[in-house]
């Protein structure tokens, strides 16, 4: 069956420090995983995805994501974080057999602080 | 860029009404989908659709209906509401391919009153 977990519930960090959101999952056949943020009262917006190819893959507002095939883990990234950055965060991963399903993990709140 | 509009942001309804949620998409995406999101449950699917009248029940579909007359246009139906469909509904859209992600509306939150 296929799955996603985020273990972690909120994430705390310093403005100006990295960031790492964590996402491991698990799924049979290729895994496409992708990452969304959700500001407060706004829906899901996508930032990045994983298909094949390179493992450090490049997104939007200057994220990226890590892909660990042996670890099956897709982080999340940032290299110095914004306050803006603050919200809650989405790892998802879309069924490589039923293409019509997607699997969301439960979201992790990211506060960075000034 | 994919836009995918909901009808109302905010709607305050009363116990036992029918209430319709309406959802376009202009991408011309096969699939549709309608979740809601409540603290502490993450986003729990619906129903989806891959096809204009196609349907499928998603996860908590208890309570309520969809219909897809268009390719475009995905409504999400309570036949009766109660006060514990409380809540934000997202509705989705993504193409059929596997390598693509799905895009959302802004929510509409719903309370039942």
């Amino acid at each position: 069956a296929q799955s996603v977990a985020q273990p972690e519930d909120q994430v705390n960090v310093a403005e100006g420090n990295p960031l790492t959101v964590k996402c491991t999952y698990s799924v049979s056949g290729n895994p496409y995983l992708f990452w969304y943020v959700q500001y407060p009262n706004r829906g899901l917006q996508f930032l990045l995805k994983y298909i094949t190819g390179d493992n450090l893959v490049k997104g939007s507002y200057g994220f990226e994501a890590e892909f660990n095939k042996s670890q099956t883990s897709f982080h999340l990234k940032k290299p110095s974080a914004l306050v803006s950055d603050s919200a809650l965060y989405f790892c998802a991963v879309r069924d490589g057999a039923n293409f019509n399903k997607f699997y969301f993990g439960s979201g992790t709140k990211l506060n960075v602080k000034p | 860029d994919v836009k995918v509009t909901q009808s109302s942001r905010y709607l305050v309804k009363r116990t036992g009404e029918k209430v319709f949620l309406e959802c376009v998409q202009d991408m011309d995406h096969e699939n549709m989908f309608w979740y809601r999101q409540d603290p502490g449950l993450g986003l729990r699917l619906i129903y989806f659709s891959y096809d204009v009248k196609m349907k499928e029940k998603g996860d908590i579909p208890e309570g309520y209906s969809v219909s897809r007359e268009k390719k475009e246009r995905f409504s999400l139906i309570l036949e009766s509401a109660s006060t514990n469909q409380t809540s934000m509904y997202l509705c989705a859209s993504s193409p059929r391919q596997e390598n693509q992600p799905q895009h959302f509306g802004d929510g509409t939150r719903l309370s039942i009153l």
